[in-house]
């Protein structure tokens, strides 16, 4: 099984605040890897798929970039709407796996 | 409007069996790969199950194989996963998800509640 290892587990930020999260893959996977925010209560949404490309309706200050099997997350500018755990998903080989989350909490 | 929404989850005793139902509105399930993703009590996301679109080809994690048993119905546009021999490991809230661009997840349900205890 491929290996999803996600930091940091919590990060504190303040409005306005760039924000990055980074998952390391435990083999390649090429690009696929999808980035997920999830509310307290609430399904997951989808920010970001194939490493970089911006799911519709998703604002642009979420980005994704990938360096072998280096990918991160980059919240420029951060909003009170985007408080809440984030998760990488890759998307090459069953079974899937996601990373065990970072929590993006109000400084 | 692309929905999802699961029913079926419960309480049931270790070694039970519950069946849980993903009625989709909005698109066809027969196009799309589907899943079911769980979250157990304050923990993280785990992948369940998929089934693909073109061949009906099911994936499981190792945890479930061999007892969870995931497929679709598509005259009724929903996506089921039949639950045996459940551990309390398999407590948690259970989501169905729709596949975009393979196995990216776009479309999620609320997800229902599976409770195995004594």
């Amino acid at each position: 099984d491929i290996q999803m290892t996600q930091s940091p587990s919590s990060v504190s930020a303040s409005v306005g605040d760039r924000v990055t999260i980074t998952c390391q893959a435990s083999q390649g996977i090429s690009r696929w890897l999808a980035w997920y925010q999830q509310k307290p209560g609430k399904a997951p949404k989808l920010l970001i798929y194939a490493a970089s490309s911006l799911q519709s309706g998703v604002p642009s200050r979420f980005s994704g970039s990938v360096s072998g099997t280096d990918f991160t997350l980059t919240i420029t500018s951060l909003q009170p709407e985007d408080f809440a755990t984030y998760y990488c998903q890759q998307a090459n080989s069953f079974p899937l796996t996601f990373g065990g989350g970072t929590k993006v909490e109000i400084k | 409007e692309e929905q999802l929404v699961e029913s079926g989850g419960g309480l049931v005793q270790p070694g039970g069996s519950l069946r849980l139902s993903c009625a989709a509105s909005g698109f066809t399930i027969s196009n799309s790969a589907m899943s079911w993703v769980r979250q157990a009590p304050g923990k993280g996301l785990e992948w369940v199950s998929g089934i693909r679109n073109n061949d009906d080809t099911t994936y499981y994690t190792d945890s479930v194989k061999g007892r969870f048993t995931i497929s679709r119905d598509n005259s009724k546009n929903t996506l089921y996963l039949q639950m045996n021999s459940l551990r309390g490991d398999d407590t948690g809230v259970y989501y169905c998800a729709k596949g975009v661009r393979g196995w990216n997840m776009d479309v999620w349900g609320k997800g229902t509640t599976v409770t195995v205890s004594s």
